[in-house]
């Protein structure tokens, strides 16, 4: 596609509940990221995937995030048993070298945790 | 690990004027990139310059420069003739260069608001 692709826009959930966030990255992007922004703050890293393998998952906050991208392109980041310190803006990006290594963004998924 | 500073949480300007945006940053490494992002209320992180650190000369794109200080780790932006358009969250961000690769996850300071004044 002609750029990230992340759906939902928005979603509310229950806490306790699992939700599924999705990230359709640039055409032949071999790379791609998550992000989480919380209000009034700068994205953090969560995860990064090169090809179908999850290359660098340091920045997961615990064993209830999960993401995964069996096919080397969409990416979905699971998020099990919510809690409302969950609520913040969901990040996608991908980038390859062809790029020049620049990192492209989607519009993220505001996730909101009740 | 890698710190990003913005010390200035919200800075104005008026239209037509020049305004500068601070960040400094905090790494033991000598080859990485540095970028400012701009972030509307749409939330999509548009790319508004890079710089990479073994490039002495400092990157200009259209109105938007930047003053790079290595040795002070220090990346500030200016944008000359602001304008309306110009109002956003600015953030600073830093990346490792990963030797050719792809990989290169960012590390953001906190983010500057900027409002432009007709």
């Amino acid at each position: 596609g002609a750029g990230v692709s992340q759906t939902p826009s928005n979603k509310v959930t229950e806490k306790g509940k699992y939700v599924e966030l999705r990230c359709d990255p640039i055409s032949g992007h071999t790379a791609l990221y998550w992000y989480r922004q919380s209000l009034g703050q700068g994205p953090e890293f969560l995860i990064y995937f090169q090809g179908t393998g999850a290359a660098d998952d340091s920045g997961l906050p615990n064993d209830r995030f999960f993401a995964v991208r069996p096919e080397g392109s969409v990416s979905t980041l699971k998020i099990q048993r919510t809690e409302r310190g969950d609520s913040a803006v969901y990040l996608c990006a991908s980038s390859s070298t062809d790029s020049g290594n620049t990192i492209y963004f989607g519009e993220g998924s505001w996730l909101t945790v009740v | 690990a890698q710190t990003v500073t913005q010390s200035q949480p919200e800075m104005s300007v008026q239209e037509a004027e020049t305004v500068t945006l601070s960040c400094t940053y905090d790494t033991s490494e000598s080859d990485y990139y540095l970028f400012w992002y701009k972030q509307p209320p749409s939330r999509q992180m548009i790319l508004v310059i890079r710089q990479e650190a073994y490039k002495q000369q400092n990157a200009t794109e259209n109105r938007f420069s930047v003053n790079f200080q290595k040795a002070a780790k220090s990346f500030s932006l200016k944008i000359s003739d602001s304008q309306l358009g110009d109002a956003a969250m600015y953030f600073c961000a830093y990346r490792l260069n990963a030797g050719g690769t792809s990989y290169g996850k960012l590390t953001f300071g906190q983010g500057t608001i900027l409002t432009v004044h007709p």
